[in-house]
Parts: C-alpha cells; structure tokens; sequence
C-alpha cells in the first residue's frame, strides 16, 4: 500500500529564506507527483507536477525534484514570501486496473513571517 | 471555464440529519473524485468514478455514506444519517481519464464543502 510522508509537518520562517520542504513514498512505480498549495478555508492550487521520467520542473520560485527510484522529492521555494505561507501538499498518482488516482501526504504547514 | 463546482459551501446540520452535497466537474472530464479531509486523517479519497460509473469506492467509510453521477455533469455524495464524526471538507475534483502516453491526468479541485454535525 503507497504511503506517503511529508516532512516537516510545520515550518516557521523570516521572509527572504529558500525553503525545502520534502515528500518520500513508499512505493516507486508512480506515474507522476504533484504538489498542491492549500491557503485556510480553500480549495487545493496545483503548483508543479512532475511526470515519472522527468527530474524536475520549475515555475518562478518554485523548483521541485524527483528521484523515483529513491521515493523521494522536495519543493524548493527561493526567496520566500509572507504571502507564501499556505500548507503545501505532496500527491503521487497510480495506475491500479487501467485507473488513476492520487495519494496524498499530510502536507506542510508554512508561516513565513516578515 | 467555471471550474469544479461544490454547493453548498457550508453546511450545519444536527445529528441524525441527511446530508447531500453536490459537485458540478469541468465539462470534458470524464473522471469525477470525491475526498474527505479532516486534521485527523488528512486528505483521503472516498470514491471515484469514470464514465460515470463507479470504479473504486473502498475508501467510502460506512454504508450511511453513497454517491451517484447519473450523468457526466452531477455528482452527489450523501451521508444518512449524519453523525458529529462525519464533521470535515469535502472535495471534488475531476479529470480527463483516457490513458494516452504521457498525460499528466491533472485533477481540478472544487473549492470543498464544510460539514458541520451537531
């Protein structure tokens, strides 16, 4: 059964660090990964989404990295914000039966005060 | 496009009560998926469908819970009856799901339902 983890569960930062927030799986034949941002009281944002042969993808400030074979893969969020701070979730997709599906981490909840 | 479509957004109800929630999926997608999200247990998928029909319901947790699509536009989850445990958000999300060779199958999230059980 695919269990995925998210470390920290929480982070408090200064405006202006780079972040790294981390997700490991324990089951590697995923088809891709996705994070999500989740602001309080609102629905999941996508943010990257990285399919199973690729190493990594970049929009902006985000940067998110994938080593399948290890089960593992990090947000890197550069020069962080106040208006970052949201939970940021971590999914991977399997195929079962000819059918997809996400499993989530628990996510991290991020406070990036100025 | 409006996007994935929950109503209500909130909703108290008291114990004991029949709950319906509704979701409209983005026009096109042929996959529909409901979740649960709680500080308990984080977010978990209660059922999906495809094609309208109802591929895996495993992580529907009792029998007071069922869903339908009876077309490619409406889903509805229902709780009966309700119960204080059953208090949380409820997501839908849809998404194109024909298996092609590199597609990232992306869901779309609705903005969730907040259930109250009193």
């Amino acid at each position: 059964k695919q269990e995925v983890t998210q470390i920290p569960a929480a982070l408090s930062v200064p405006e202006g660090e780079n972040l790294v927030l981390n997700c490991s799986f324990t089951d590697s034949a995923i088809y891709n990964l996705q994070w999500f941002r989740q602001d309080p009281g609102k629905g999941l944002t996508s943010l990257l989404l990285i399919q199973s042969s690729q190493r990594e993808q970049t929009s902006g400030r985000l940067n998110a990295s994938l080593d399948k074979s290890s089960g593992r893969s990090t947000l890197y969020i550069a020069a962080s914000q106040p208006g970052d701070s949201a939970t940021y979730l971590c999914a991977v997709r399997m195929f079962s039966g000819g059918y997809n599906k996400l499993i989530f981490g628990a996510g991290t909840r991020l406070a990036v005060h100025p | 496009d409006a996007g994935v479509i929950q109503s209500p957004r909130h909703e108290v109800t008291e114990m004991g009560q029949e709950v319906t929630l509704r979701c409209k999926p983005i026009s096109g997608h042929n996959s529909l998926f409901w979740y649960r999200q709680t500080m308990m247990r984080g977010l978990e998928l209660l059922i999906y469908f495809n094609n309208n029909v109802p591929i895996d319901d495993s992580g529907m947790p009792e029998d007071r819970f069922s869903a339908k699509m009876p077309n490619a536009s409406f889903s509805t989850l229902k709780i009966q009856p309700s119960e204080p445990r059953d208090s949380a958000v409820y997501f839908c999300a849809s998404s194109f799901g024909l298996r092609v060779q590199g597609y990232s199958y992306e869901q779309y999230f609705g903005p969730g339902t907040r259930l109250t059980v009193t």
